[in-house]
């Protein structure tokens, strides 16, 4: 297994397009989660899943944002009608919990969006 | 809610000098956990060390270890003998019963040849 893998890793868009993200997490892991990062900030937590399940979506996220995990395997983030205070950096994790999970998440390599 | 926070935006040390960063949490959970992690310019977060609430004893892991004071919500992270590589931003966070994690704004720490 190589870890977490996020793509693509750099888009650029114009303001009222959509955007996707998908994120490939370790194999075995049953928790995944999404954060978003500007610069020089602290991971903001977004959503996180339990298997195929989301169990909380952050109140600071507005409508356009949707993520989902159909299989309990890879996930998907996307934006809606992006805006320029979209921009930001969108990280990806996951973990192994219960059944000895020692609940570290183990991050990608994130996916940086800019939006014209 | 639970908050984290890091109190020192940044920091600079001369290599292998000891420094201690600071976190403050609240939470009106009893068992919980907290993790410091390293995210080095341009790469990816990883794990530093991880402390359980529920645990008295002090966590380390080599030249890294933790004050962790739990009656007032203080989990401070120690390098000592700091290296070149100990250049990076640290985070700081917490996991509540949920598995919710939530990460501090960060402290940006700079080892100076």
């Amino acid at each position: 297994d190589t870890g977490v893998s996020q793509n693509p890793r750099h888009k650029i868009t114009k303001r009222g397009q959509n955007v996707t993200f998908r994120c490939d997490p370790i194999s075995e892991h049953n928790r995944l989660y999404w954060y978003r990062q500007t610069l020089g900030q602290g991971p903001e937590f977004l959503t996180y899943f339990q298997n195929e399940a989301q169990l909380e979506k952050s109140r600071l996220l507005s409508d356009r944002f949707s993520a989902e995990r159909p299989k309990g395997s890879f996930s998907t983030l996307e934006i809606q009608r992006t805006e320029q205070g979209d921009s930001a950096m969108y990280l990806c994790a996951s973990s192994l919990l219960a059944g000895g999970g020692t609940g570290e998440l183990f991050f990608g390599e994130g996916s940086r969006l800019t939006v014209l | 809610a639970q908050t984290v926070t890091q109190s020192q935006p940044e920091m600079s040390v001369q290599e292998a000098e000891t420094v201690t960063l600071s976190c403050t949490y609240d939470t009106s959970e009893n068992n919980y956990y907290l993790f410091w992690y390293k995210q080095p310019p341009s790469r990816q977060m990883i794990l530093v060390i991880r402390q359980e609430a529920y645990k008295q004893q002090n966590a380390t892991e080599n030249r890294f270890s933790v004050n962790f004071q739990k009656a007032a919500k203080s989990f401070s992270l120690k390098i000592s003998d700091s290296q070149l590589g100990d250049t990076a931003m640290y985070f700081c966070a917490f996991m509540n019963r949920d598995d919710k994690i939530i990460f501090g704004k960060g402290t940006r720490l700079h080892i100076l040849p």
